[in-house]
């Protein structure tokens, strides 16, 4: 079954830092997600992209965030200077509408120190 | 907007016994609504997902839910729960499919007693 595959499974930053967290969607999926979920909370809805720019985003996903499908099959989110409050586990979701099926990818996991 | 609660953080049922985990749904539009699961230290999976056909859904592992519009409810249920089923299991809607962002609940945690 395919499988959206995110990269690195862990990662530690010092704070103010920049960090590149990257995914690999489903080949013939075209809407890509980011959610992160804080330890301990709920998952949230960072950002949405389709057909290679933003088409929604949370009030989280603010100056430091960005995200872009820089060749075509990776899809990443950029933390610009990342903050203690940005640790967090950041998963990748794409979407399949014909058949209803978003995928999530494993996670990375972001501990910032 | 569309939001989803989740009665009971916390769940605990007997090995064998039915498991039963709310979900109540707010939506102005008709939902699409999904369950997933996530054991420790892992991803999201998908158990089961309601896109307006069938109101009752089966999903993976014998896991089963049912759209009731007039409660605004998904509650997900398995007749008989086993010890694999420890987890984290969170309820989702979204009101449209694809381009449209999932809401996610707070997620109910449930521990299975030997």
């Amino acid at each position: 079954e395919p499988e959206v595959t995110q990269t690195p499974s862990h990662q530690v930053t010092q704070m103010g830092q920049e960090v590149i967290l990257r995914c690999v969607p489903i080949s013939n999926h075209l809407y890509f997600y980011w959610y992160r979920q804080i330890l301990g909370q709920k998952v949230e809805f960072l950002v949405s992209f389709y057909n290679n720019e933003i088409s929604e985003k949370s009030e989280i996903f603010d100056d430091q965030f960005s995200v872009e499908r820089p060749d075509g099959s990776n899809f990443t989110l950029k933390i610009r200077s990342t903050k203690l409050e940005d640790s967090a586990m950041y998963f990748c979701a794409s979407v399949d509408r014909a058949n209803y099926g978003y995928t999530f990818g494993s996670g990375t996991r972001l501990t910032v120190v | 907007a569309q939001s989803v609660t989740q009665l009971g953080s916390h769940v605990s049922v007997s090995e064998g016994a039915l498991v039963l985990l709310r979900c109540n749904y707010s939506s102005s539009v008709p939902p699409y609504l999904f369950w997933y699961v996530q054991y420790p230290n892992q991803g999201l999976q998908l158990l089961l997902k309601y896109t307006s056909a069938a109101t009752l859904v089966k999903g993976i592992n014998g896991f089963e839910a049912e759209f009731k519009k007039s409660e605004t409810s998904f509650h997900l249920t398995k007749p008989s729960a086993h010890m694999s089923d420890a987890a984290e299991y969170f309820c989702a809607v979204s009101a449209n499919f694809g381009n449209e962002k999932l809401t996610f609940g707070t997620g109910t945690r449930l521990t299975i007693i030997p």
